[in-house]
């Protein structure tokens, strides 16, 4: 079966450093999506990206948040200047096409832990 | 607005009966599609389920189940004899048109723990 590998799996950070959370989506999907969990509440969409740019981004995807899809296989999420508050779980995802469910893949997520 | 709700609080289940975990949602477009995710501990995301608003009939997965009740705006998740390895946070989601918004939207999850 087909997986989004994510890594790492766990990172901690200082405050104010950058980080960036790698994804590598499977292979011939075509749209690509990073969510967060802050932890005990809802998984919250942050961006989607289709065609090497962003198709869609939430208010929470503000100008510290940055997305890339540097070579073929992986995807990035960068944060450029972590604060307490970004501790979360972030997930990758992908899918195949827009409009059919089975297609979302979610990979095991990246606990990020500022400090 | 919240699109999506799920009320229930945790659960205990025991092992080898069904479970429901409700879900209701809100949309006013009539192409969406509705989706179930498990959580276990360990944190991952776990796909379980699909209904296509369009779809006629009820989906089935194995053990789960989807009970659709389109007028009703609701999307019940039944889980047949129930497992130790089921207990888990459980997600409801939706995704909705217009078409190049493709996100999904969750709930704030069901907590089931499954007793021997």
């Amino acid at each position: 079966e087909p997986e989004v590998t994510q890594t790492p799996s766990h990172q901690v950070t200082q405050m104010g450093q950058e980080v960036i959370l790698r994804c590598v989506p499977i292979s011939n999907h075509l749209y690509f999506y990073w969510y967060r969990q802050i932890l005990g509440q809802k998984v919250e969409f942050l961006v989607s990206f289709y065609n090497n740019e962003i198709s869609e981004k939430s208010e929470i995807f503000d100008d510290q948040f940055s997305v890339e899809r540097p070579d073929g296989s992986n995807f990035t999420l960068k944060i450029r200047s972590t604060k307490l508050e970004d501790s979360a779980m972030y997930f990758c995802a992908s899918s195949e096409i827009r409009d059919r469910g089975s297609g979302y893949t979610f990979g095991s997520g990246t606990r990020l832990t500022v400090v | 607005a919240q699109k999506i709700t799920q009320t229930q609080p945790g659960m205990f289940v025991q092992e080898k009966e069904a479970v429901t975990l409700d879900c209701t949602y809100d949309t006013s477009d009539p192409s969406y599609g509705l989706f179930w995710y498990k959580q276990p501990s360990s944190g991952e995301m776990i796909f379980l389920i699909y209904q296509g608003s369009y779809d006629q009939q009820n989906a089935t997965e194995g053990r789960y189940s989807l009970n659709f009740q389109k007028a009703r705006k609701s999307a019940n998740l039944v889980i047949s004899a129930s497992q130790l390895g089921d207990s888990a946070m459980y997600f409801c989601a939706m995704r909705e048109p217009p078409y190049g918004n493709n996100r999904l939207a969750f709930g704030k999850g069901n907590q089931v723990v499954v007793i021997p």
